[in-house]
């Protein structure tokens, strides 16, 4: 398996435009999760779904981020508006559902930078 | 709810050294816990996990942790570093029952020549 892909590696935008980060799992896994990493902060969960529903987004920072997962293979993260203090590292991981203990698979992530 | 705190966000050691990374945790309920690694402009992955057992638990690239439950802590270590060693590294644990993984603010280990 090709592992976690995520496109775009990198992105560089302009304040207000509309940012769509992208994500295929690992084929089986059927947990998917959103981070966000940046240094003031560290590695912080958005969101994540279960069987392509989400489960629990409580720690999406506003409604500027939507999530979605259409299928099982596939999930993005949008940003609309993006705002400069959006510049991060956003990382999609996925995992198999056999317990609680299962390793997350992290994808490479995608460095974003909001002018 | 968990907490994570590594005690150092920087270790600076030198090659062919000892090292520990310290992570202590707080949780009402039982924990699994994780030592993630992370390289430059890499993602994160798995060094090892504690499920249960044995409290002394092996990872790849020579790496063990020791669980101590009295201590809530999950120390990190290696007898001997390497340069490629540096990196970021992770602790995390996951709830009994629970599917959210909370992470550590992160140790970043250099290793000097």
């Amino acid at each position: 398996d090709a592992g976690v892909i995520q496109s775009p590696r990198h992105e560089v935008t302009e304040m207000g435009q509309e940012v769509t980060l992208r994500c295929k799992p690992i084929s089986g896994h059927d947990y998917l999760f959103w981070y966000r990493q940046t240094m003031m902060r560290g590695l912080e969960l958005l969101i994540y779904f279960n069987n392509n529903v989400p489960i629990d987004d409580s720690g999406m920072p506003e409604d500027r981020f939507s999530a979605k997962m259409p299928n099982a293979s596939f999930s993005t993260l949008k940003i609309q508006p993006s705002e400069p203090r959006d510049s991060a590292v956003y990382f999609c991981a996925s995992r198999e559902n056999r317990g609680e203990a299962e390793t997350q698979y992290f994808g490479p992530g995608t460095r974003l930078l909001v002018l | 709810a968990q907490s994570v705190t590594q005690l150092d966000s920087q270790v600076p050691v030198f090659e062919e050294a000892p090292v520990e990374l310290r992570c202590n945790y707080s949780s009402s309920v039982s924990v699994y816990l994780f030592w993630y690694v992370q390289y430059p402009n890499q993602g994160l992955q798995l060094l090892l996990k504690y499920l249960s057992g044995s409290t002394l638990v092996k990872g790849i690239n020579g790496f063990e942790a020791e669980f101590n439950k009295s201590q809530t802590s999950f120390h990190l270590r290696k007898p001997s570093v390497h340069i490629s060693d540096t990196a970021e590294y992770f602790c995390a644990v996951t709830s009994f029952g629970g599917f959210k993984t909370i992470f550590g603010a992160g140790t970043r280990l250099f290793v000097k020549a």
